[in-house]
């Protein structure tokens, strides 16, 4: 068990909806990661949060959204979605600088 | 930005066996390389890492050497066993940066 909690961990939703992915980091982490795994795929770098404030934004669709709230969980907004969208979305946490620990993971299925 | 690169993408072999899988990086500035192993549906896990000012590191059946000047590390694995087949995903690492391989299958044989 990393410590970094993911709900829900299955979702099935419909096209055109938007669905919400919740993230408690690792106590004492201040850093808060999004990453996307379609089908046999890598790790697409969606996002990184420091400590409420968006530090690094990667290969994220202007159609999803995160934020970090002050006590320090996150959530990972996804609107409009398509079928395309349907992929494990992990999310990760760290102290400054320091090693990334994975959440188990949501797995979203858009049908 | 850094940008890393693994082979092989899959890879088979026989229990007992050794199994290495390589990974080059193009930051220099990188000084941080985990290596992630990754079952079935379950997220990438931690389980061996390296800094710069180290050139090799072992745990048990598992070690990592890292070749500054060439900027590529690998990571071995001795005596695999049917439970190390996995998804493994090298990284580097520059600041708050980290950047990952496209990971390698491996697949181990009984």
């Amino acid at each position: 068990d990393s410590g970094v909690t993911q709900t829900p961990k299955h979702l099935i939703t419909a096209t055109g909806q938007r669905v919400t992915l919740r993230c408690s980091p690792r106590s004492g982490d201040l850093s808060v990661y999004w990453y996307q795994q379609s089908l046999d795929q890598g790790l697409q770098f969606l996002i990184q949060y420091y400590n409420g404030e968006e530090r690094a934004k990667g290969n994220i669709l202007e159609r999803f959204s995160a934020q970090q709230f002050p006590d320090l969980h996150s959530e990972l907004n996804l609107s409009s979605l398509e079928l395309g969208d349907s992929a494990l979305y992990f999310c990760a946490s760290s102290v400054e600088r320091g090693t990334i620990y994975f959440g188990e993971g949501s797995w979203l299925t858009v049908v | 930005g850094e940008n890393v690169e693994q082979h092989p993408s899959t890879l088979s072999v026989q229990e007992g066996d050794s199994a290495v899988i390589k990974c080059t990086y193009s930051d220099s500035a990188s000084n941080y390389f985990p290596w992630y192993k990754q079952e079935l549906g379950k997220g990438p896990q931690l389980i061996i890492d390296i800094r710069s000012n180290v050139g090799e590191k072992k745990d048990q059946r598992i070690a990592v050497t890292l070749n500054k000047t060439a900027k590529h590390f690998s990571l071995h694995i001795t005596e695999t066993q049917p439970e190390d087949s996995a998804v493994y995903f090298c990284a580097a690492m520059e600041g708050n940066d980290m950047r990952f391989g496209a990971g390698t299958r491996l697949t181990v044989k009984p």
